[in-house]
């Protein structure tokens, strides 16, 4: 079956760095996704991994490890507007190439 | 003005009532779909358009009907709304041959008494 597995909540302080993991079990593998929701708020793309290594894309990296089944996001220099939902999607080429999400990560900071 | 617009944003309806929930988007894109979204779940998508003449179920498709009016336009169609309907529900659009990065609307939260 699908399974994308994420933690529910995580908790960081203002200036620190945090690493959210995410584990995937799927039919295929073209793509993992990290989208950001703040709350009450649409989801808004933030990286995008189909090679194994990691992305740096400002204070916000994506690692990905496909033998693994794992991708982690990195924030870095934490700021109080980064608290919000992060989802971890995999793209399946055996579900017609769509997203299958995991139940995201609810990411605290505090002072 | 937002490039992907749902309506209504909010809705609140009782049990047995038809409701369509609108989406239209200024993006170009050729591909649009609704999800809904339910807390401690991840996004599930319900169907996805890759044009006018294409419609294509997703997980969870049973319950909802959907209409692709023109390129711009993707409506979604509860017949008979039952309460574990009751979501928050997103309509997006991508371009190109995978579903790749992904527009998404503002949302139509929808409360089934």
């Amino acid at each position: 079956g699908q399974n994308i597995d994420q933690p529910t909540e995580m908790t960081a302080t203002e200036g620190a760095i945090v690493q959210i993991n995410c584990t995937y079990q799927t039919s295929g593998f073209n793509g993992l996704f990290w989208y950001q929701q703040h709350a009450g708020e649409a989801p808004t793309f933030l990286s995008y991994n189909v090679l194994d290594g990691l992305e740096e894309k400002g204070r916000f990296s994506s690692f990905l490890s496909r033998s693994k089944g794992y991708s982690y996001l990195l924030l870095k220099e934490l700021q109080m507007k980064d608290s919000a939902s992060y989802l971890c999607a995999v793209r399946d080429p055996w579900s017609n190439y769509q997203l299958i999400w995991g139940a995201g990560t609810k990411l605290i900071i505090k002072p | 003005d937002a490039d992907v617009t749902q309506t209504p944003r909010n809705r609140i309806t009782k049990t047995g009532k038809r409701i369509m929930l609108e989406c239209s988007q200024t993006k170009g894109h050729d591909r649009m779909y609704w999800y809904r979204q339910d807390p401690g779940l991840g996004l599930r998508l319900i169907y996805y358009s890759f044009d006018v003449k294409d419609i294509n179920k997703g997980e969870i498709s049973d319950g909802y009907s959907v209409s692709r009016q023109a390129q711009a336009k993707f409506s979604l169609s509860l017949e008979s709304a039952i309460p574990n309907q009751t979501a928050l529900y997103f309509c997006a659009t991508s371009y190109g041959a995978e579903a790749g990065e992904l527009f998404f609307g503002e949302g139509s939260r929808l409360t089934v008494l």
